[in-house]
C-alpha cells in the first residue's frame, strides 16, 4: 500500500543550529502537508503543499515539495527551544481525503 | 479561528465496556476523519465521513468501531467492546473539502484497563 517515509526519527541539536526533516512518498501526492505536535499535544497543521518544486518559508521554517511530487522536505534555520516537538508529514490517499503519516521526526533543542 | 473540539480529554474504561468519544467538527466543514495514535507512533487512519455516510475505513476499523453524526454538528466514534489495545490517543479531524488541510481536535487519551 501507500506508504510515506521520514527520516531521521530522531534528532537532537544545540540551540541555533539547524534542521531538517526528510519526507518520502512510495506514490505521486496531489499535496502534502506538515504538522507539528507538541508533547502531549495534538497535530496541529503548517502548511500544505500543491506544486512541483514549490517552496514555501514560514519565518524560520523552509518547506519544499520535490519536482516529482514524491518527496519533501522541512527546514528549520537557528532552532529555538519553542521548536521542539514532533514533525509529520502527511500525504493524502490516492483514492480519496484521508492522510497517510509519515512516522515524524522527533527534534529536541537543547539551550 | 475556529477549531474542532473533543471530548472528553480522557477516558478511562474496563476492558469489554463500550465507550462513546464525541467530536464538534468546525462548523462549515463536510469531511470528518478519526485517527489514533498510539504512544510515541505516527498518527493512523481509522475511517473518513462525508454526507452522512462512511468514504473510506482502515484495517483497524473493524465491526466494533462505529461512527455516527447525529446531529447537525456532532460525530462520534463508538467502541463496541474495548480490548486492550485501543489503548490510544484518538484524534478527529475536519476540512472543508477533500483536497483542504485537515485541522484536529486535541484529542482524546483513551485508556482500556
Amino acid at each position: 500500500g501507500q506508504q510515506v517515509m521520514q527520516i531521521p526519527q530522531y534528532q537532537h541539536v544545540q540551540e541555533g543550529e539547524d534542521f531538517t526533516t526528510y519526507c518520502n512518498s512510495s506514490t505521486t501526492l496531489s499535496n502534502i502537508q506538515w504538522y507539528k505536535q507538541r508533547p502531549g499535544g495534538h497535530p496541529v497543521f503548517l502548511i500544505q503543499l500543491v506544486k512541483s518544486g514549490e517552496v514555501k518559508k514560514q519565518k524560520r521554517l523552509t518547506f519544499q515539495f520535490g519536482e516529482a511530487k514524491k518527496n519533501s522536505s522541512l527546514h528549520i534555520t537557528a532552532t529555538q527551544t519553542t521548536d521542539v516537538g514532533t514533525y509529520f508529514c502527511a500525504g493524502p490517499d490516492n483514492q480519496g481525503g484521508k492522510l497517510i503519516f509519515g512516522q515524524g521526526t522527533e527534534l529536541s533543542v537543547k539551550p | 479561528e475556529p477549531e474542532v473540539t473533543q471530548t472528553p480529554s480522557h477516558q478511562v474504561t474496563q476492558m469489554g465496556q463500550e465507550v462513546i468519544l464525541r467530536c464538534v467538527p468546525i462548523s462549515n466543514h463536510l469531511y470528518f476523519y478519526w485517527y489514533r495514535q498510539i504512544l510515541g507512533q505516527k498518527v493512523e487512519f481509522l475511517v473518513s465521513f462525508y454526507n452522512n455516510e462512511i468514504s473510506e475505513k482502515s484495517e483497524i476499523f473493524d465491526d466494533q468501531f462505529s461512527v455516527e453524526r447525529p446531529d447537525g454538528s456532532n460525530f462520534t466514534l463508538k467502541i463496541r467492546s474495548t480490548k486492550l489495545e485501543d489503548s490510544a490517543m484518538y484524534f478527529c479531524a475536519s476540512s472543508g473539502t477533500q483536497d483542504q488541510p485537515q485541522h484536529f481536535g486535541d484529542g482524546t487519551r483513551l485508556s482500556i484497563l
